[in-house]
């Protein structure tokens, strides 16, 4: 079957560093998405990684290797409206998104 | 604002209702999706339409009836719904699928049976 795996939940301070990891097991690979989402808000796009290596936006970056089926999101200089939560997903050989449940970010002052 | 809308935003509705939920994007997309997000949970395919024709059913129960009348609109008809189907329901839109392609969320309707 297909699985995508990103922990529950992280707790992290203000003004550092944190990584969120996502591992995946898919029928094929098309690319790994990024999405924020508040709660009970619209998520919303983050990065995308289809090669191997690290794309840095700003704060946030991501960095995937296909071969070890793995990705994480790396966020900078935390900052209290990062406080949400982050949701990992790989576009199938069918082009079909499967999603991960989702990372609770939890930042500390 | 993502360019989707969806309405409501919340709905009660009794199991004995019928209801409906609306989408509508204006980004000149040709697929458009609905997902179920129940809590901790990872986000539900339940419908795709691309070019207005649904390409997807992921086993949905029949209570829950998709429409696309063209490619800006995407309804999801609700009728005898259980209490389990409490949950966020979400459309997307994106370019036809296939490569890479940004889906974009619209922000949700908060569903809860009674």
């Amino acid at each position: 079957g297909q699985n995508i795996d990103q922990p529950t939940e992280m707790t992290a301070t203000e003004g550092a560093i944190v990584q969120i990891n996502c591992t995946y097991q898919t029928s094929g690979f098309n690319g790994l998405f990024w999405y924020q989402q508040h709660a009970g808000e619209a998520p919303t796009f983050l990065s995308y990684n289809v090669l191997d290596g690290l794309e840095e936006k700003g704060r946030f970056s991501s960095f995937l290797s296909r071969s070890k089926g793995y990705s994480y999101l790396l966020l900078k200089e935390l900052q209290m409206k990062d406080s949400t939560s982050y949701l990992c997903a790989v576009m199938d050989s069918n082009y079909q998104l499967i999603w991960g449940a989702g990372t609770k970010l939890i930042i500390k002052p | 604002e993502t360019g989707v809308t969806q309405t409501p935003r919340h709905l009660v509705m009794g199991m004995t209702n019928k209801k409906s939920l609306k989408c509508e994007q204006h980004l000149g997309h040709n697929a458009m999706y609905w997902y179920k997000q129940s809590a901790k949970k990872p986000l539900e395919l339940m419908f795709v339409y691309s070019l207005e024709e649904r390409v997807e059913n992921n086993s949905v129960p029949s209570r829950f009836s998709p429409e696309c009348p063209n490619s800006s609109h995407l309804f999801l008809h609700l009728h005898t719904l259980q209490p389990e189907d409490s949950a966020l329901y979400l459309c997307a839109s994106s370019h036809t699928p296939g490569g890479y392609t940004e889906a974009f969320f619209g922000q949700g309707t908060r569903l809860t049976v009674v």
